[in-house]
């Protein structure tokens, strides 16, 4: 089983539409989990850190279920920009910082068109 | 903002040469990291380095690899004598001020290998 594993896509959605990624990962130990967002040839760059309780930046929401070992992100009202790779991320160092290792998933392609 | 640089952005290099990939984390960074990821596939750990010594490497980082802090700016990868599979985007990246919980990437070194 892979360690974390997403749906590659690609995603195709229509500016506005809301759109949602899962993922899974394997080791339960893993402590942080991350969704990156990587655009064509570019470092991955953080979109946002995901808590137990769940957690919203503007458009984007992420929930982490530690008994299912499941993350997901859902963006709201898609813009052009949001088109990329995003990445699903975990880290499994202990102290919950991301000193550790991160282990990255294969990342969904996400296309907002007009 | 501050952030990690990485030089050269583009390395080609003949196989069996040997090659140093430099980067200059984020000021003030304890913990450091490289990356890399094959054209097409998932962001690959290779090692991460703290207090002047590596703290863990993957199976990828075998003895071909090396990883160095010669002074307080530079953190450098050496790959000592270059594979075809060794062709990729190489990642650096930083973390470690209080109360941060990220990783920063560099822009990346895309190495090929003829």
């Amino acid at each position: 089983r892979k360690e974390v594993e997403q749906d590659p896509g690609p995603f195709n959605v229509p500016e506005g539409a809301t759109v949602a990624f899962n993922c899974t990962y394997s080791n339960s130990a893993s402590q942080s989990f991350f969704w990156y967002r990587q655009d064509c040839r570019k470092e991955p760059k953080l979109l946002m850190s995901v808590y137990s309780s769940g957690n919203e930046d503007g458009r984007f929401t992420a929930q982490l279920n530690r008994a299912s070992q499941y993350i997901s992100l859902l963006i709201r009202d898609s813009k052009l920009s949001d088109s990329a790779t995003y990445l699903c991320v975990v880290s499994g160092n202990a102290g919950g910082t991301s000193y550790g290792k991160l282990t990255f998933g294969q990342g969904t392609i996400l296309t907002v068109h007009p | 903002e501050p952030e990690v640089t990485q030089t050269p952005s583009h390395q080609v290099t003949q196989m069996g040469q040997e090659v140093i990939l430099r980067c200059v984390p984020i000021s003030n960074h304890l913990y450091f990291y490289w990356y890399r990821q094959i054209l097409g596939q998932k962001v690959e750990f290779l090692v991460s380095f703290y207090n002047n010594e590596i703290s863990e490497k993957s199976e990828i980082f075998d003895d071909q690899f090396s990883v160095e802090r010669p002074d307080g700016s530079n953190f450098t990868l050496k790959i000592r004598s270059t594979k075809l599979e060794d062709s990729a985007m190489y990642f650096c990246a930083s973390a470690g001020q209080v109360g941060e919980d990220t990783q920063y990437f560099g822009p990346g070194t895309r190495l090929t290998v003829l």
